[in-house]
């Protein structure tokens, strides 16, 4: 199956310091999206990005889905940004529509 | 975004009962939904997927008779974990989409983390 790497594993950062999460998957995809998900469990949705860039505040993401490859970055980090970053993409090839996610990238905001 | 509720977010129980985890979509019609398991420390493993009024289709290694799911409607689709044992313990979280348009992204419940003692 579609292999998604994300790296650093990682992280950690001291406030105000800006970052770049990287994301590698294996075969072609239908859809990319990245996840935050808090200490309590919760995934927050932060970008459906399966080509080109987007931004969200301090927060932006590019894919470029030729190259397999897709970064989340982050600017002017804030303690509350701490958590782990999920990537995760649905693979073009399997049936089902799944969602496959990464490994993860932890980080930790120093104040 | 769309809003998908899990329900209860905590629960613990004894060795040898069963426990079941709702998932409902509050906003949209999902006509499919995953569930996925979480251990400490790790990534979200994909468990099922379910599409309204059909069998779900369980990952390899998955015991289908273990991990019972339900999708009766469009907004809702339960898991049961039955005959629960402490190797069962896991934050469980289900996730759906609607897959009647095109290119749809996948929206999260908040989770349960089961504990069986």
């Amino acid at each position: 199956g579609i292999q998604v790497e994300q790296s650093p594993p990682d992280l950690i950062l001291q406030e105000g310091a800006n970052s770049t999460l990287r994301c590698n998957f294996s075969d072609s995809v239908n859809n990319l999206q990245w996840f935050h998900q808090n200490p309590w469990g919760q995934l927050i949705n932060l970008f459906y990005i399966p080509s080109g860039t987007k931004q969200n505040g301090r927060l932006s993401a590019t894919t470029v889905a030729t190259e397999r490859y897709s970064l989340l970055y982050i600017s002017s980090s804030q303690t509350t940004d701490s958590g782990v970053y999920f990537c995760a993409v649905e693979p073009r090839n399997t049936g089902g529509f799944k969602t496959i996610f990464g490994a993860g990238t932890r980080l930790f905001v120093k104040a | 975004g769309a809003v998908v509720s899990q329900h209860p977010s905590r629960v613990i129980c004894k060795s040898g009962t069963s426990v079941k985890i709702e998932c409902r979509s509050l906003d949209f019609q999902a006509t499919t939904m995953f569930w996925y398991r979480q251990f400490p420390k790790q990534s979200l493993m994909l468990m099922a997927t379910s599409n309204e009024g059909s069998k779900a289709t369980y990952e390899q290694g998955v015991e289908k008779d273990k991990f019972l799911i339900n999708h009766a409607s469009l907004t809702l689709s339960t898991l049961t974990v039955t005959s629960a044992h402490p190797e069962d313990s896991s934050f469980y979280i289900c996730s759906a989409r609607d897959l009647k348009g095109y290119d749809t992204e996948a929206f999260f419940g908040q989770g349960t983390r089961l504990t069986v003692v």
